[in-house]
């Protein structure tokens, strides 16, 4: 059973930067898992940001941004702003399906 | 606009059926994948499977696959999501969401309301 996985939780102060990951249990990530990113607050849906390793959907903030880093796809928000406290998810494509990870609590204090 | 609709919330007991549905709008809707996502009770996002409404080509999540039936009508630019006997470990909330061809894979972009089903004897 193929495992995506994030960091469970992470802390940044506002104005801060952070970088939350997104490992396969399968190897390496690469731009072929298509990575994408989704943002959830509390008692909403999913709202999609990134898409295919770095592409910003129309919506998304520009401090949003997506990346490979170390075999892993990342989500770096720089200049993080209080509204930015939520769940982040990925998502990876494994040949006809995907798989979410496990998700990344983001706190900002 | 693009808008997914999701119908309401279910109550259910164990053993019995139950189709959800997600009715598009704002864009052609044969043309883009609809894809279901669970998340049961304070737990993350569940890829299940997703539809291409223009020729119902349909893939299924492994951990789905012959649990529930995802299905679409064109017609009335409505997807489903079925199951035909209800297990209590099925309540959670369904949600539905749009998926736009690209040259990979196809990605995520507009989300409905979600479908909260709770299933209860």
């Amino acid at each position: 059973q193929t495992v995506v996985t994030q960091e469970p939780s992470l802390t940044v102060s506002p104005g801060g930067t952070v970088t939350l990951t997104c490992a396969s249990s399968t190897g390496a990530v690469t731009s072929g898992y298509y990575p994408n990113w989704f943002q959830q607050k509390p008692g909403q849906a999913p709202r999609a940001l990134i898409y295919s390793t770095s592409n910003k959907h129309s919506w998304t903030p520009a401090r949003f941004s997506g990346s490979l880093l170390g075999g892993r796809a990342a989500l770096t928000l720089s200049g993080v702003q209080p509204e930015d406290e939520a769940e982040y998810y990925c998502l990876l494509y494994y040949g006809g399906a995907q798989v979410f990870g496990g998700g990344t609590k983001l706190t900002v204090l | 606009e693009v808008q997914l609709v999701q119908s309401g919330a279910e109550v259910k007991k164990p053993g019995e059926s139950l189709k959800i549905s997600c009715k598009g709008s704002g864009y052609s809707f044969s043309s883009y994948w609809i894809g279901w996502v669970r998340q049961m009770p304070g737990k993350g996002l569940e890829w299940m499977g997703i539809i291409y409404p223009g020729d119902s080509d349909t893939r299924y999540s492994p951990s789905f696959q012959g649990q529930v039936t995802i299905s679409a009508d064109k017609s009335i630019s409505t997807a489903y999501l079925q199951w035909s006997s209800l297990k209590a470990s099925d309540t959670a909330m369904y949600y539905c969401a749009r998926l736009t061809p690209y040259s990979g894979y196809p990605y995520f972009d507009y989300w409905g309301q979600g479908t909260l089903v709770t299933v209860s004897s």
